[in-house]
């Protein structure tokens, strides 16, 4: 069965530093790969994906991923945090392509900005 | 196009209870999950559900749970005789299966679900 481990619980970054939140993903095959955020009392906000092709995808508000196989690893990263990307980060995996047919999620790692 | 619609938004429920959540999924979905999230934890898998199929629901606990999805109307996740164990954040989410490409799943706000 496939896992996810974000070894980070908390990360504390000074506003306008980069940023970087690990995930290693335990999975045979290639996998289907997520970030999600989540605000206190919110959703899920899916902010990127990697299905195939390019390992270095790109989502929204200014986040980046890249896929490395080598290391199954999908670390997450950003060149300059802002204070309201102040939330709690989910990698996940699945979702189909041989990779079971639910969402398996890391622990998440909870984003603190300093301003 | 509306996202993914959860209510309640807010469940106080007592001891022994009946709790029912719902789920609306975004439109043209026909895959539902259903996840529960623990204060300080990640989001566990309950169950997946197709209309009027139930797919995998190898998450859920052997009592006391269970989880529809109709051919008409909403997902519906009901939680009976509810102990304060219960008490968590449920979130449900929709997807649509492209035959060949990739999907994503989008997440409902979740239910807060509090047994006093």
């Amino acid at each position: 069965a496939q896992s996810v481990t974000q070894p980070d619980i908390h990360i504390t970054v000074s506003e306008g530093a980069s940023l970087e939140l690990r995930c290693n993903y335990s999975y045979g095959a290639t996998p289907y790969l997520f970030w999600y955020v989540q605000s206190p009392g919110q959703g899920l906000q899916l902010l990127l994906k990697y299905f195939s092709g390019d390992t270095l995808v790109q989502g929204i508000k200014g986040f980046e991923a890249e896929f490395k196989r080598s290391q199954s690893s999908f670390n997450l990263r950003k060149p300059s945090v802002h204070w309201s990307d102040a939330a709690e980060y989910f990698c996940a995996v699945g979702l189909f392509a041989g990779g079971g047919n639910k969402l398996t999620f890391g622990t998440g790692t909870q984003l603190k900005v300093e301003l | 196009n509306a996202g993914v619609m959860q209510n309640p938004r807010h469940l106080v429920r007592r001891r022994g209870q009946e709790a029912r959540l719902r789920c609306s999924p975004m439109k043209g979905h026909s895959h539902v999950y259903w996840y529960r999230q623990l204060p300080e934890e990640g989001l566990k898998f309950m169950v997946y559900l197709q209309k009027e199929n139930i797919i995998d629901e190898s998450g859920m606990p052997k009592e006391r749970f269970s989880a529809e999805f109709p051919k008409e109307g909403p997902s519906i996740l009901r939680i009976q005789q509810v102990v304060r164990g219960d008490s968590a954040a449920y979130f449900c989410a929709s997807f649509t299966i492209k035959a060949g490409e990739g999907t994503e799943a989008f997440f409902g706000q979740g239910t807060r679900l509090t047994v006093v």
